[in-house]
């Protein structure tokens, strides 16, 4: 199993520019989240999905959309760059099965590091 | 009062040594948590679930504590590899999110 594979591992763009980050999980999870983390701020979630067609928005949701239309794809799109979105994007995806003693904690790819210019 | 919080350390400590990480949670109901740890420019790993009767991975010992509201992490017989981040993951009941705490810095000196 290769986990959970995001792409593109680092990405430089210009404010105003829009771009897809993909994220992938082979793990057939029913859960899957996108975060930003900041120095200083730890991991912020953007928005999540608790299965195919349904995404809901986290803390940090403002200037990105995501889509869930299978199971194992979770693409978040950033519709204009701004340099505050400058920051290093993490895709996880985690199940439920073997609750409550099963392993459902968060598997995470390894990152995109973004840099708006 | 923020969700998850955590001493930002860093934890400088010798080899060999035993330390422990608290973190503390404001949603009383919350019903799942995690220690994840993070070493510099890579992803978060999880290290272990927190069990409410407490539990222990060779090393490492996880605890919670309902009353108080906080989870701890304790590692005996510290190694150098064991330097990292350590994140306290929270999950509130009710929710789907996975609310993280800023993390622990440790560093296990020669």
């Amino acid at each position: 199993n290769a986990g959970v594979t995001q792409t593109p591992k680092f990405q430089v763009l210009k404010t105003g520019q829009s771009m897809t980050l993909q994220c992938a999980q082979d793990m057939n999870h029913e859960y899957m989240s996108w975060y930003r983390q900041d120095p200083g701020m730890g991991l912020r979630l953007i928005h999540y999905s608790v299965g195919a067609g349904i995404t809901d928005q986290g803390e940090v949701p403002n200037g990105y959309n995501v889509s869930r239309s299978t199971t194992e794809d979770f693409p978040l799109r950033l519709l204009s760059a701004a340099p505050s979105q400058t920051s290093v994007y993490f895709c996880a995806s985690r199940t439920d099965r073997g609750f409550p003693r099963g392993n459902y904690g968060y598997t995470f790819g390894s990152g995109t590091r973004l840099t708006v210019v | 009062r923020k969700e998850v919080e955590q001493d930002p350390g860093p934890f400088n400590v010798p080899e060999g040594a035993t330390v422990a990480f608290n973190c503390t949670y404001s949603n009383s109901a919350s019903q799942s948590f995690f220690w994840y740890r993070q070493d510099c420019r890579k992803e978060p790993k999880l290290l272990m679930s927190v069990y409410s009767s407490g539990n222990e991975d060779g090393r490492f010992t996880a605890q919670l504590n309902r009353a108080s509201q906080y989870i701890s992490l304790l590692i005996r017989d510290s190694k150098l590899s064991d330097s990292a981040t350590y994140l306290c993951v929270v999950n509130p009941s009710g929710t789907y999110k996975y609310i993280f705490g800023t993390g622990t810095r440790l560093k296990v000196l020669a």
